[in-house]
């Protein structure tokens, strides 16, 4: 079955580390998501990518980054980690503007 | 920019009771809107996803609305059972990304 992997589940960095979060997907789909999830602010777009090549920034996009070599896979690097970067990560795909979003099951990261 | 508005940001029901849920949202151009669930320290998980050109969408006891023109959307779910409890959380796609509500906390009481 196709399905949405995030890499790792848990991870604790300190302060001021590079950090990169893995997501790879097996549906083929064009559209890739980084969001991050926190108490009174819900999910909130960091960056997307519609297809091989392809980023764009979301809405909370500074001191993030991704790159996407191939259509499976957008890793999220955190360039210099900080304590309000602490937060729950999650991926999604989806084939296109008409379709839904499928999720990965979340990276929790804590930065000390 | 698209804000998507969640209340009550907390349900609590006994098992059994018919209950809906309401999304709304600022920006009636908008693609689709998504329902979810989320169960603590888990994933989202889709419920229903319906169209800009759809009125409703319908699996097994949840019944999702929309009405564009006055910015809203409201998930039924029929005869609640302890194992519905979740955070539903609705999100708006604007062609671009999708946004997101902040969630109803829904607990169902045996």
């Amino acid at each position: 079955d196709a399905e949405i992997t995030q890499s790792p589940r848990h991870k604790i960095t300190e302060t001021g580390r590079q950090v990169t979060l893995a997501c790879h997907q097996t549906w083929n789909h064009n559209n890739m998501f980084w969001y991050r999830q926190d108490l009174g602010h819900g999910l909130r777009l960091i960056h997307y990518s519609y297809g091989v090549q392809d980023t764009n920034k979301g809405e909370v996009s500074d001191g993030y980054s991704v790159s996407r070599s191939n259509t499976e896979d957008l890793p999220l690097t955190l360039e210099s980690a900080a304590s309000s970067q602490t937060s729950v990560y999650f991926c999604a795909s989806s084939s296109g503007l008409t379709y839904g979003y499928t999720f990965g099951s979340g990276t929790r990261l804590t930065v000390v | 920019k698209q804000e998507v508005t969640q209340i009550p940001a907390a349900l609590s029901v006994p098992e059994g009771e018919n209950l809906v849920l309401n999304c709304s949202f600022t920006d009636s151009a908008i693609y689709n809107l998504q329902w979810f669930r989320q169960d603590p320290g888990k994933g989202l998980t889709s419920l229903l996803l319906i169209q800009s050109s759809q009125r409703e969408q319908t699996s097994g006891r949840l019944n999702a609305s929309l009405d564009k023109s006055s910015g809203r959307s409201t998930l039924y779910i029929a005869a609640s059972q302890p194992g519905d409890s979740a955070t539903y959380l609705c999100a708006a796609n604007t062609g671009n990304q999708f946004y997101f509500g902040t969630g109803t906390s829904l607990t169902v009481i045996p």
